[in-house]
């Protein structure tokens, strides 16, 4: 078991600039979501699904897009990125009343 | 509404004994619990569900008072790996959402 993946790992984007960052994982969670961690903060709920074809917004969804078409992927979209947006994207994936399990993150810087 | 975790820092000896806490203003129907260590992602302690819970795992163990929508994290003779930021999580209402706490950072000195 891979567990939860995400790429890239780190990215450098211009104001402006679009790009999808993906989220895959192979438990068969139902439940799958949209983090981002400020330096020394704690995690921001962007999105989350809890299921295929079904999306919710989080605390902090503006900028950004979701899609679940498939039970394995849930990739993020930032149109127009702003500095505001540079952060750790985190994924994650749980089942009902279990535990979340965290993809290794995304570090992304917009200048 | 964000829980909110204390202390916000401390600091132990190897062997020492620590407890975080994570307070809600809102009923909560269960709290997850979870370590992150610099730079890496954070992962999952455990998950406490509503009826006053207690659980335990090797020397770190969680209660959860429901009433009191309070959850404490008892990490016990301390560790050199138990260093890192804790956070707590809370679920208001079965939606399968967390609210994070803003961490507790927890250093552990030889």
């Amino acid at each position: 078991n891979a567990g939860v993946t995400q790429t890239p790992k780190f990215r450098i984007l211009k104001i402006g600039q679009s790009m999808t960052l993906q989220c895959t994982q192979d438990m068969n969670h139902n439940y799958m979501y949209w983090y981002r961690q400020d330096p020394g903060m704690g995690l921001k709920l962007i999105y989350y699904s809890v299921g295929a074809g079904i999306t919710d917004k989080g605390e902090v969804p503006n900028g950004y897009n979701v899609s679940r078409s498939t039970t394995e992927d849930f990739p993020l979209r930032l149109e127009l990125a702003a500095p505001s947006q540079t952060s750790v994207y985190f994924c994650a994936s749980m089942f009902p009343e279990g535990g979340q399990y965290f993809g290794p993150g995304t570090r992304l810087t917009v200048l | 509404q964000q829980p909110v975790q204390s202390p916000q820092a401390v600091i132990l000896r190897e062997g020492e004994d620590a407890v975080i806490n994570c307070s809600s203003s809102k009923a909560l129907y269960s709290v997850h619990w979870y370590r992150q260590k610099h730079g890496e992602a954070p992962v999952f302690l455990m998950i406490l569900l509503k009826g006053g819970e207690q659980k335990g795992h090797d020397k770190i163990s969680a209660s959860f008072n429901e009433k009191k929508q309070q959850s404490s994290l008892y990490l016990t003779a301390s560790q050199l790996s138990y260093s890192g930021t804790y956070f707590c999580g809370t679920e208001g209402g079965g939606a399968q959402k967390l609210v994070f706490g803003q961490g507790t950072r927890l250093t552990i000195n030889p």
